[in-house]
């Protein structure tokens, strides 16, 4: 099956740091990667949505500038927290998908991580 | 735009027992994706069950199962024999069929406890 990986599991920094959350799909090409934000018993929020190679496409009310997404290849994208307050204390989840009509065109999650911003 | 509503934040079954987790949805499309996830306390996001719709077929896996009636847009998953392990917040989603780029829509995901 199919397998994402996110790093770290669990960050916490300190206010007005940045922090960068990787996620791979280790076993397929991810043509395209996906950033959601979850609070405790609540919905995933999707933030941005990524094809490798171009720029992420930010859902409404997502600082661009805050939540910096890069997906270089096509197995790793990633998330950069610029500047964090303690509001942006979270559980992060990458899900990626492989090509169109491919084996992998579902769309798989990573096991999350989860930043505190003290 | 689509909308995807769970109006039950939380139900409780007992073990052995089935219960019915209930999804309506709204769209203007035809062709489209339908899909339950699991996510337990870990916090993984696991899939459960996935339906076409242009399948009129109701989709199962092993001891879960979903009730799909497209005109009413109306999409349930049931859950047999139920198990301590199925205990999680359960999201039901929809995904256009349209573009590489097409999102999954959630739900804002029902609470499920089973009773030993």
């Amino acid at each position: 099956g199919a397998v994402v990986s996110q790093h770290p599991s669990r960050v916490i920094c300190k206010s007005g740091t940045s922090v960068k959350i990787e996620c791979r799909s280790l076993d397929f090409q991810a043509t395209t990667m996906f950033w959601y934000r979850q609070f405790p018993k609540q919905s995933l929020m999707l933030m941005a949505t990524s094809n490798e190679g171009s720029k992420a496409t930010y859902e409404q009310g997502v600082e661009k500038d805050k939540f910096l997404i890069n997906h270089a290849s096509l197995t790793l994208s990633t998330l950069t927290v610029t500047s964090a307050h303690p509001e942006d204390s979270s559980f992060y989840i990458c899900s990626a998908r492989g090509p169109l009509g491919g084996s992998y065109n579902e769309q798989f999650f990573g096991p999350g991580t989860r930043l505190t911003v003290l | 735009a689509q909308t995807v509503t769970q109006s039950q934040p939380e139900m409780s079954v007992q073990e052995a027992e089935t219960v019915t987790l209930s999804c309506t949805y709204d769209t203007s499309e035809s062709d489209y994706y339908l899909f339950w996830y699991k996510q337990p306390p870990s916090r993984q996001m696991i899939l459960v069950i996935r339906q076409e719709a242009y399948k009129q077929q109701n989709a199962t896996e092993n001891r879960f199962s979903v009730n799909f009636q497209k005109a009413a847009k109306s999409f349930s998953l049931k859950i047999s024999d139920s198990q301590l392990g199925d205990a999680a917040m359960y999201f039901c989603a929809y995904r256009s069929q349209a573009g590489a780029n097409s999102k999954l829509t959630f739900g804002k995901g029902i609470t499920l406890s089973v009773r030993p």
